[in-house]
């Protein structure tokens, strides 16, 4: 069975631009959350998507939102960039009480 | 509300000396807590998890963890480390109440291993 992917693997962008990153879930999970990884700030929890709805997000600012596509599959947009969104995004993907993990978009904001 | 603490952020040890990690967690409701790996330029793997069965868990690669309520503890070990073991390691707790599967980290703890 495949694993969770992401796309794309790394992205260079400037500020002020915004940023769409996807996330492809293992088949057969509904499931899909979405962390931030930085060096100063850890593993930070952004939302996660069930059945195409939000059902839980964290302590980020309005300028990061996602959705779910019906097929699961899942995006997020970062718009109006900062330097400070330069961090690893890791979506990961669940089925009951297990979460799996793609690989990660490595987002660089000059 | 629930957190992880994970004490000190780097730990060195020998090849084939005992690998010890530890996490202490808060949390209002029974916990799920886990252990993942992440190796450079990767994402994160699961070695093992505790989800109110039996309280000492063994995981993959030789890791076990025992969960204490008690101490609030859930430290993860491995008797005799080898260099693949180097990596940065995230302890994280859980509620998973069905509409809930939010993973609140710990800040990992690097484990360097010494030939």
């Amino acid at each position: 069975k495949a694993g969770v992917t992401q796309t794309p693997r790394y992205l260079i962008k400037t500020r002020g631009q915004q940023v769409t990153l996807s996330c492809s879930p293992i088949s057969g999970h509904r499931s899909v959350s979405w962390y931030q990884q930085t060096p100063g700030q850890g593993l930070q929890f952004l939302f996660e998507y069930f059945s195409e709805t939000q059902r839980n997000k964290g302590n980020f600012p309005g300028r990061f939102s996602g959705r779910q596509f019906s097929n699961s599959r899942s995006e997020m947009n970062v718009s109006t960039l900062e330097l400070g969104d330069s961090a690893l995004y890791l979506c990961a993907s669940s089925l009951r009480d297990e979460q799996f993990f793609g690989p990660g978009t490595r987002l660089t904001v000059l | 509300a629930q957190s992880v603490t994970q004490l000190g952020s780097h730990v060195s040890v020998s090849e084939g000396a005992l690998v010890l990690l530890r996490c202490n967690y808060s949390s209002s409701v029974p916990p799920y807590l886990f252990w993942y790996v992440q190796y450079p330029n990767q994402g994160l793997q699961l070695l093992l998890k505790y989800t109110s069965a039996a309280t000492l868990v063994k995981g993959i690669n030789g890791f076990e963890a025992e969960f204490k309520k008690s101490e609030t503890s859930f430290h993860l070990t491995k008797p005799s480390a080898h260099m693949s073991d180097a990596a940065e390691y995230f302890c994280a707790v859980s509620r998973f109440s069905g509409a809930n599967s939010k993973l609140t980290f710990g800040k990992g703890i690097t484990l360097s291993v010494r030939p």
